[in-house]
């Protein structure tokens, strides 16, 4: 079984530019979260999808987006990129029948200059 | 609003000691509380995944318990090794299992 995989695994932007960041999540996971991590911080929740839907929002600006396709995997889409963005981008994938256990991918690493 | 706390932020053992992780939550309406590992630049890694209706999990030399009217959980990790050192989250699930919520972690090195 594969485990939950996100690409790029780091990306330099310019502040103001657009970023998709992808995640494929792990095999019979019907669930996708994304999660903004700062140095030396605790991951922040910022959505999550489920069939396709948002099931759930953090406290991130609507320029922050997302999308699930049918085949469960995800995008984050960040617009107008500002240098506090910068962080690592985590996705989680679950589902209801392992109780919301929640894997995690190796994460993007997100440096806006 | 739920906050989750973990004490101490940073620990420093010899090799071979037994330690406990330390993880508080202030609302115990929870559907679950998970456990992970983080080394540094990397992604999380799930350690003991414990349900609202559970007591403790044991994985290995690792043991997880629950005390959700009292909003605590405890990770017990016995006979440390060098290679335990890494970051140790703590995670609680609410909203019917939409959300998580971290505290900020435990700094664990264990020392030869």
């Amino acid at each position: 079984e594969t485990g939950v995989t996100q690409s790029p695994t780091h990306l330099i932007k310019t502040r103001g530019q657009q970023v998709t960041l992808r995640c494929s999540s792990q095999s019979g996971h019907n669930t996708v979260s994304w999660y903004q991590q700062a140095l030396g911080q605790g991951p922040q929740f910022i959505f999550q999808y489920y069939r396709e839907e948002e099931n759930g929002r953090g406290n991130f600006p609507p320029r922050f987006s997302g999308l699930q396709f049918p085949n469960y995997s995800s995008e984050l889409n960040v617009n107008a990129l500002e240098l506090d963005d910068s962080a690592l981008y985590l996705c989680a994938s679950s589902t209801r029948d392992l109780g919301y256990g929640y894997t995690f991918g190796s994460g993007t690493r997100l440096t806006v200059v | 609003k739920q906050e989750v706390t973990q004490i101490p932020a940073a620990l420093s053992v010899p090799e071979g000691e037994n330690l406990v992780l330390n993880c508080s939550f202030t609302d115990s309406a929870i559907y679950n509380l998970q456990w992970f590992r983080q080394d540094p630049g990397k992604g999380l890694t799930s350690l003991l995944l414990i349900q609202s209706s559970q007591r403790e999990q044991t994985s290995g030399r690792l043991n997880a318990s629950l005390d959700k009217s009292s909003g605590r959980s405890t990770l017990y990790i016995a006979a440390s090794q060098p290679g335990d050192s890494a970051t140790y989250l703590c995670a609680v699930c609410t909203g019917g299992g939409n959300k998580l919520t971290f505290g900020t972690g435990t700094q664990l090195k264990v020392e030869l």
